[in-house]
């Protein structure tokens, strides 16, 4: 069965970094992209970028470009969205989800990861 | 930047046919997909590459695309079917855009 299993609830600062994770199981994890998809409180799914595990290829929308980093570690089959400085803004509920191509579609998800940003 | 354009509400009576459109000027020529998220859920994939269905979406869901328009269609709508809904596709750049997502409400 293909699971994607995300990292736990994160409430932090403005200003602290964080890095969450989503693992990957029941398939062959370096043979699918992992993209990231953010849903802020109330509102619609936003497409942050994408990820090769296989060779760590990795392709961001424009409007993510520079403000997360998404990487990946095949060898524990684990994929990472991050922050270096966090802002109130990214509160939201972020999931992973699998796609066998990085323009095809997002064929299964994870429960998605509630980040929580206030001082 | 390139957008998806989905009406934000539609409401239908149990049993009838519920249409959801999405307009993007690249449809001609890329696929769209269909997600359903319901309240505090993931969103699951219901069509993809225009009208293909992913084994265990029930028949009465099914998909169309013409032109610069792509339709979810829900043959004999129920009440669990409501749900948000949100078309994706992308762009000649290969930009991934989701749709702004339309709320069905079926009562």
């Amino acid at each position: 069965e293909v699971q994607l299993v995300q990292s736990g609830a994160e409430v932090k600062k403005p200003g602290e970094s964080l890095k969450i994770s989503c693992k990957g199981s029941g398939y062959s994890f370096t043979s699918y992209w992992i993209g990231w998809v953010r849903q802020m409180p109330g509102k619609g799914l936003e497409w942050m970028g994408i990820i090769y595990p296989g060779d760590s290829d990795t392709r961001y929308s424009p409007s993510f470009q520079g403000q997360v980093t998404i990487s990946a570690d095949k060898s524990i089959s684990t994929a990472y969205l991050q922050w270096s400085s966090l802002k109130a803004s990214d509160t939201a509920m972020y999931y992973c989800a699998r796609s066998i191509a990085a323009a095809a579609s997002l064929d299964y998800w994870g429960q998605g990861t509630l980040v929580t940003v206030s001082s | 930047s390139y957008e998806l354009t989905q009406p934000p509400s539609v409401s239908v009576s149990p049993g009838q046919t519920a249409r959801i459109t999405c307009s993007g000027d690249a449809l001609p020529k890329k696929y769209a997909y269909w997600y359903q998220q319901k309240s505090g859920q993931a969103p699951v994939l219901v069509i993809y590459e225009d009208s293909k269905r992913p084994s265990g979406i029930p028949e009465r869901f099914s998909g169309s695309s013409s032109g610069t328009m792509a339709t979810l269609t829900i043959s004999g709508a129920q009440v669990e079917d409501e749900a948000d809904y949100y078309c994706y596709s992308t762009d000649s750049s290969g930009n991934h855009v989701f749709g702004g997502g339309t709320k069905l409400t079926v009562l």
